[in-house]
């Protein structure tokens, strides 16, 4: 079975770094792209980046280009997305999915990031 | 970057009645669009890729139709489970997600 597994909530000030993970199992991690998602409370969803964990090569939405960063460890079939300094409008759930055919599929559970001084 | 424009914002339907959802690209996306669902507190699933195919176990009560810039979700007779948040999603240039549309119970 083909599953994501996110790292769990985490809470956080203004101005903090973060690194959350987006674990892969049950298909070759190194042959699919992986995507991010944010949604912040109450609203629609927002498209991030994603990344190719064979070679790391990384695509990012005008939007999030310089906000955040998308890496990948294939070595333990793990995708990320860090901040370098946190800001209280980055409350949100994130979501990391596999692409297949070009689209999210399937989707992990999501980790809630709550940054609030 | 292509805009998604969906609409209704909210669609207030009854169980077994028929749902039609629509998504306009504010340019071409030819058939690189997809469907998701979302119900409360959960991931959005995939229902429908490359405009009309239905995912993996998607009953065969969603269909999806369209290409160019004018795109529909169609679901042919509401089921309980099926009242939640639609979104649509472009894959031609990069990707983008529409605001999506609430299908509420009436």
């Amino acid at each position: 079975e083909v599953q994501l597994v996110q790292s769990g909530a985490e809470v956080k000030k203004p101005g903090e770094s973060l690194k959350i993970s987006c674990k892969g199992s049950g298909y070759s991690f190194t042959s699919y792209w992986i995507g991010w998602v944010r949604q912040m409370p109450g609203k629609g969803l927002e498209w991030m980046g994603i990344i190719y964990p064979g070679d790391s090569d990384t695509r990012y939405s005008p939007s999030f280009q310089g906000q955040v960063t998308i890496s990948a460890d294939k070595s333990i079939s793990t995708a990320y997305l860090q901040w370098s300094s946190l800001k209280a409008s980055d409350t949100a759930m994130y979501y990391c999915a596999r692409l297949n055919g070009g689209y999210d599929d399937p989707w992990g559970q999501g980790t809630l990031v709550t940054v609030s001084s | 970057e292509i805009v998604l424009t969906q609409s209704p914002a909210t669609l207030s339907l009854s169980p077994g009645e028929r749902a039609t959802l629509s998504c306009r690209a504010s340019q071409s996306v030819s058939s690189y669009l997809a469907w998701y669902q979302q119900k409360p507190g959960q991931a959005p699933r995939l229902l429908i890729y490359d405009a009309s195919n239905r995912a993996t176990g998607i009953p065969a009560r969603f269909s999806g139709s369209g290409s160019g810039t004018d795109f529909t979700l169609t679901i042919s007779s509401l089921e309980p489970e099926d009242f939640a948040v639609y979104y649509c999603q472009q894959r031609s240039n990069l990707y983008t997600f529409g605001q999506g549309t609430k299908l509420e119970i009436k």
